[in-house]
């Protein structure tokens, strides 16, 4: 069965440094791999998904991804942080039932 | 475009009681899932369904039950209430690896 794995509860980073939200994965197969933002009381938005193709994923916010096979990592990236982009993230893969999500990771961006 | 349509939004329920959350889509999914969100757990699936009379039982679907009699609509019964079915429950459907949420039903069982 698939798995993902978020090693980070909790990720702090100061108002325009680079930020880095970590995720490796388990799958059988080609990896389908997504990153979904929830802020509080809210649902699930999607930020972006690695498919096929290049391996750096570009997606909504001025986030982006780098999809790494050898190490089987799917890391979230910002170059520089605001304090609206503190969050819960998850990282997720699919299986054959759907998506799998890490456990998520809070994002505390400080001013 | 409506998406994901998931009612009601927010739920008291006594233990023992049941209730259906109901979950429709408009964009002609066959796939559709419900997830429970727990603090710290992330989120886990309890069934899906990969087309009309096709269900099938996820990671937790112990306490719940589901039916897909049409492609809109995919609800998921709660029989007997327990505190520990106290989440937040997410209800999606998917096309070509893009998947669309709803925006949750808050239940707490008392």
């Amino acid at each position: 069965a698939q798995s993902v794995a978020q090693p980070e509860d909790q990720v702090n980073v100061a108002e325009g440094n680079p930020l880095t939200v970590k995720c490796t994965y388990s799958v059988s197969g080609n990896p389908y791999l997504f990153w979904y933002v929830q802020y509080p009381n809210r649902g699930l938005q999607f930020l972006l998904k690695y498919i096929t193709g290049d391996n750096l994923v570009k997606g909504s916010y001025g986030f982006e991804a780098e999809f790494n096979k050898s190490q089987t990592s799917f890391h979230l990236k910002k170059p520089s942080a605001l304090v609206s982009d503190s969050a819960l993230y998850f990282c997720a893969v699919v299986g054959a039932d759907g998506l799998t999500f890490g456990k998520g990771t809070h994002l505390i961006i400080q001013p | 475009n409506a998406g994901v349509t998931q009612t009601p939004k927010f739920r008291i329920l006594k233990i023992g009681q049941s209730m259906t959350l109901q979950c429709t889509q408009d964009m002609n999914h066959n796939y559709m899932y419900w997830y429970r969100q727990d603090p710290g757990m992330g989120l886990k699936l309890i069934y899906y369904s990969v087309g009309a009379g096709i269900t099938d039982k996820g990671e937790v679907p112990n306490g719940y039950n589901v039916s897909r009699s049409t492609t809109e609509d995919f609800p998921l019964r709660l029989e007997l209430a327990a505190p520990s079915q106290t989440s937040v429950y997410f209800c999606a459907s998917s096309a070509s690896y893009g998947y669309t949420f709803g925006s949750g039903t808050r239940l707490t069982v008392v």
